[in-house]
């Protein structure tokens, strides 16, 4: 079946320690967002990317970095410079397109905790 | 600027009909739609309108755009207990160059007997 998974579903992180999340996609799109949610707020945009070996900064990408290598896969690590990571971390894509509706897909999260 | 603002919670009881309520900002908003998010997962679209429109329907789903006031509104009809769950209104806006989404913080809907 065609979608997107993100793992782990949990993730721990030590104070200091920089973390990788996983979004990995086989529906062929070319373009993949990473927004943070967190309580009583939208999601947030982090980071995006429309096409492979290109992204650009999202609203809030201080203490975050992605790669697209290949078009399925756009990791994002936390840093160690991101001084609140606590929150759901959720990946998105779509077909790039404009002038017409593309729908999100949304994976089903990853919730990083900071102990 | 671009804002998108919700009620953060309604609660309605079984087989009554639930109207969950946005407002945006940026008129040049080209799509306007409603995600739902269930307990510890993703977002999954439910609908979504087309800024030339004024009302969709889906089944239980009523989608009402006053374009003027930028307000956007969900209506769900008979509501059930599965229905239960965060809703997110968000806008496209027709500027940003990519498929970027505005989203609300969320209208968390409890549905009880």
């Amino acid at each position: 079946d065609g979608g997107i998974t993100q793992s782990p579903k949990y993730l721990f992180r030590k104070e200091g320690q920089n973390v990788t999340l996983s979004c990995e996609q086989n529906l062929n799109h070319d373009a993949m967002y990473w927004y943070r949610q967190d309580p009583g707020q939208g999601l947030r945009l982090i980071y995006y990317s429309q096409i492979v070996n290109d992204f650009q900064k999202g609203d809030i990408a201080e203490g975050y970095s992605v790669s697209r290598e290949k078009k399925e896969s756009f990791p994002l690590t936390v840093t160690s410079a991101q001084k609140n990571p606590t929150a759901f971390y959720l990946c998105a894509s779509s077909i790039e397109s404009q002038g017409r509706d593309t729908e999100a897909f949304f994976g089903q999260g990853t919730r990083l905790t900071v102990v | 600027g671009e804002d998108v603002e919700q009620s953060l919670f309604l609660s309605v009881r079984e087989g009554d009909s639930s109207v969950i309520n946005c407002t945006y900002t940026d008129s040049s908003s080209t799509y306007l739609y409603w995600y739902k998010q269930e307990p510890g997962a993703g977002l999954q679209l439910l609908t979504y309108i087309f800024s030339n429109m004024d009302m969709k329907q889906d089944q239980r789903l009523t989608v009402l755009l006053n374009k003027k006031d930028k307000h956007l509104s969900l209506r769900i009809a008979d509501t059930q207990t599965g229905d239960s769950a965060i809703y997110f209104c968000a806008e496209r806006p027709a500027s940003g160059g990519y498929n970027k989404l505005i989203f609300g913080a969320g209208t968390r809907l409890a549905v009880h007997p």
